[in-house]
């Protein structure tokens, strides 16, 4: 089975401006998380996702949003990018019966200017 | 909120010795799962424990989840330079949709 998928792994971008970033689940896995790790505040939950609706949502401002399509891919945007958004996005999926175990993704590393 | 304390920080061992490090949480977690992620990567999944006083092995890998359901351990027997990277521990209290809880993270250095 193919694992979890992100795109793109790498992104630049500058103050001010808005990023989307993608994730794909293992096949047969409903269930999405998202997650930023820096290396001050290490891994810390932005939000989940299950058959497209938001089940969870961390302590992140507005500017973070996401969502899941149909298929179980999922994508977030982060709005009006601070210095502070710099980090290791990860996503990770798990399948509906499974009690949280989550399988990670690559990662995508967005840096902001 | 949920927190998890994760001891060493860090550890330098050289190659064939045994490591052990561990978790403790202020909350009771349902689930104990321990992860290893390498610069670049994200977190691969080592072992997923279930059940209070579980012992689960992966190879050269042991984990267990204890009686009181607070904490957790790894243990990594006769290490090799492959084992370098960050070990993580995470719980899942069981209130919160697909949200896990990390401990600070292992650094492991493994000398040949």
């Amino acid at each position: 089975k193919a694992g979890v998928t992100q795109t793109p792994r790498y992104l630049i971008k500058t103050r001010g401006q808005q990023v989307t970033l993608s994730c794909s689940p293992i096949s047969g896995h409903r269930s999405v998380s998202w997650y930023q790790q820096t290396p001050g505040q290490g891994l810390q939950f932005l939000f989940e996702y299950f058959s497209e609706t938001q089940r969870n949502k961390g302590n992140f401002p507005g500017r973070f949003s996401g969502r899941q399509f149909s298929n179980s891919r999922s994508e977030m945007n982060v709005s009006t990018l601070e210095l502070g958004d710099s980090a290791l996005y990860l996503c990770a999926s798990s399948a509906t019966s499974s009690p949280d175990t989550q399988y990670f993704g690559p990662g995508t590393r967005l840096t902001v200017l | 909120g949920q927190q998890l304390n994760q001891s060493p920080q860090s550890m330098f061992i050289q190659e064939g010795e045994d490591v052990s490090m561990n978790c403790t949480s202020s909350s009771i977690f349902n689930t104990w799962l321990w992860y290893k992620q390498e610069p670049g990567e994200g977190p691969v999944l080592l072992i997923a424990l279930y059940k209070a006083g579980e012992l689960t092995s992966n190879g050269r890998l042991t984990a267990q989840f204890g009686i009181t359901r607070k904490d957790s351990f790894l243990n990594i027997s006769a290490s090799i330079p492959s084992d370098v990277g960050i070990y993580f521990c995470a719980g899942d209290g069981g209130t919160s949709y697909g949200k896990l809880t990390f401990g600070q993270g292992t650094i492991l250095t493994v000398h040949p």
